[in-house]
């Protein structure tokens, strides 16, 4: 069973970087597309970007500009770097196995909110 | 304002048929499979329909998934009180090169 588990900072102030790791347990992630995803408090879902074993990457062109995802193969994780954070990026984020659109599994989220 | 429109809300009472629509357009629903996904207050997104109309181990099938042309549909049978949940369709979408979601729907049973 594929479990995803986020883990970071929760706070951050504007103008910072937003970092963030998802560890995978139960598939190795060197296969497997990987995603995060976020939803600001009482909105909908958006999609960050994803990231494939051999590198490959891709990102929302809304945040292309500011945003960073990587694979760390020895501990089986998947970071995400959005710097130059401002308000409108408070929201929870979820990592999920996937990258079309089919997403599952996804982790519980966490929270991320920016505030001096 | 998402790529994808669903109406911001439905509403049922218990054993009533509903059903959420999920527009889009050719770059997106109109060439690309749709998926489902069901979420609760404070918790993730749950996985309910992929590729249009295939539910996932342990989803019941009482939820089914529909296309045609660049609409999508979720159809929920027999509603139950615990199937009061937010709804969001995704797929993907070329002219974007990547996924996108609908804005949501939050059904409530009455």
């Amino acid at each position: 069973q594929v479990q995803l588990q986020e883990s970071g900072p929760g706070l951050v102030k504007p103008s910072e970087t937003l970092s963030l790791t998802c560890t995978v347990s139960g598939a190795s992630i060197s296969s497997y597309y990987w995603s995060w995803i976020r939803q600001p408090p009482g909105k909908g879902l958006e999609w960050i970007g994803y990231v494939y074993y051999s590198g490959t990457t891709n990102y929302n062109p809304s945040l292309k500009s500011r945003v960073t995802i990587s694979l760390d193969t020895s501990k089986n994780q998947f970071s995400l770097k959005l710097t130059s954070v401002t308000a409108a990026d408070t929201a929870v984020y979820y990592c999920g196995k996937g990258w079309t659109g089919w997403f599952d599994p996804w982790g519980q989220g966490t929270l991320v909110t920016v505030s001096s | 304002q998402s790529v994808l429109t669903q109406p911001p809300s439905a509403s049922g009472t218990p054993g009533q048929r509903v059903t959420i629509s999920c527009s889009g357009s050719t770059s997106n629903i109109g060439s690309n499979t749709v998926n489902w996904y069901q979420q609760f207050p404070g918790t993730a997104p749950k996985l309910l329909i992929y590729t249009d109309n295939h539910r996932p181990s342990g989803v019941p099938d009482r939820f089914s998934g529909s296309k045609s042309g660049t609409s999508a549909s979720l159809a929920i049978s027999g509603l139950q009180s615990e199937d009061e949940a937010d709804y969001y369709c995704a797929a993907w979408d070329g002219s974007l090169n990547g996924p996108v979601f609908g804005g949501g729907t939050k059904l409530t049973v009455l």
